[in-house]
């Protein structure tokens, strides 16, 4: 059963344009939703997170959307760049009550390619 | 801070051989996660420790794997006998627990396994 399923499985966006990326989640006790990116040879890191409290975050270009009666988010990168090419993960984490760190569910992964 | 350490950063053994990856988490992170990275699979937790005791090793494939955290700043991945499905990149991440909030988790480069 995957909890955390993305959309599309790759994508081919032109320099300067909006890629968007999808996610959507099973558990509706998932309250924290973080986007990792990943470069070839490295380990992922992280772009940007959101809490079901609020229904967009953005940072410089990069910019999540929440719905949450539709269990969905989305990673949304404007005025896209060569550089922005790698491969983007969406998670989840329930919430942790005991101050440890909870477990986070990764989705498969996409391949986002910008074109010159 | 160095970040994540991982070693070896490749491994080529053969069939029936075991396999021992190492992790030093960042300094002051008390939660330690492994990761197995596969094109099928994607990323998947296979196990992880808050304060050096296992919490979940709901992940870990087989008896065949297993996992220690003698202290706070070292982690061995063990395979037991090594086969060829085990061939993937393994990742092992660190975070810091405080108050409640989940932490961002931190990720080493990986272990980039081949068992022939």
């Amino acid at each position: 059963q995957q909890q955390v399923k993305q959309s599309p499985q790759s994508l081919i966006v032109q320099k300067g344009g909006i890629s968007i990326i999808n996610c959507a989640y099973e558990n509706t006790a998932f309250d924290y939703f973080p986007w990792y990116q990943q470069f070839p040879g490295k380990g992922p890191a992280l772009l940007i997170a959101i809490r079901p409290d609020v229904s967009e975050k953005k940072e410089g270009r990069f910019t999540i959307s929440f719905n949450k009666s539709a269990k969905q988010f989305s990673l949304h990168i404007m005025d896209s760049q060569p550089g922005d090419s790698a491969t983007y993960f969406c998670a989840a984490s329930p919430p942790s009550y005991t101050g440890a760190n909870s477990k986070l569910t990764f989705g498969k992964g996409i391949t986002l390619s910008v074109r010159p | 801070d160095a970040g994540v350490i991982q070693s070896p950063r490749h491994e080529v053994t053969e069939m029936g051989q075991e396999v021992t990856l190492r992790c030093k988490p960042i300094s002051g992170h008390n939660s330690l996660f492994w990761y197995r990275q596969t094109m099928m699979r994607g990323l998947e937790l296979l196990i992880y420790f808050n304060n050096n005791v296992p919490i979940d090793d709901s992940g870990m494939p087989e008896d065949r794997f297993s996992a220690k955290m003698p202290n706070a700043s070292f982690s061995t991945l063990k395979i037991q006998p090594s086969e060829p499905r085990d061939s993937a990149v393994y990742f092992c991440a660190s975070s810091r627990a405080a108050g409640g909030l989940y932490n961002e988790q931190f990720f080493g480069p990986g272990t980039r396994l081949t068992v022939l």
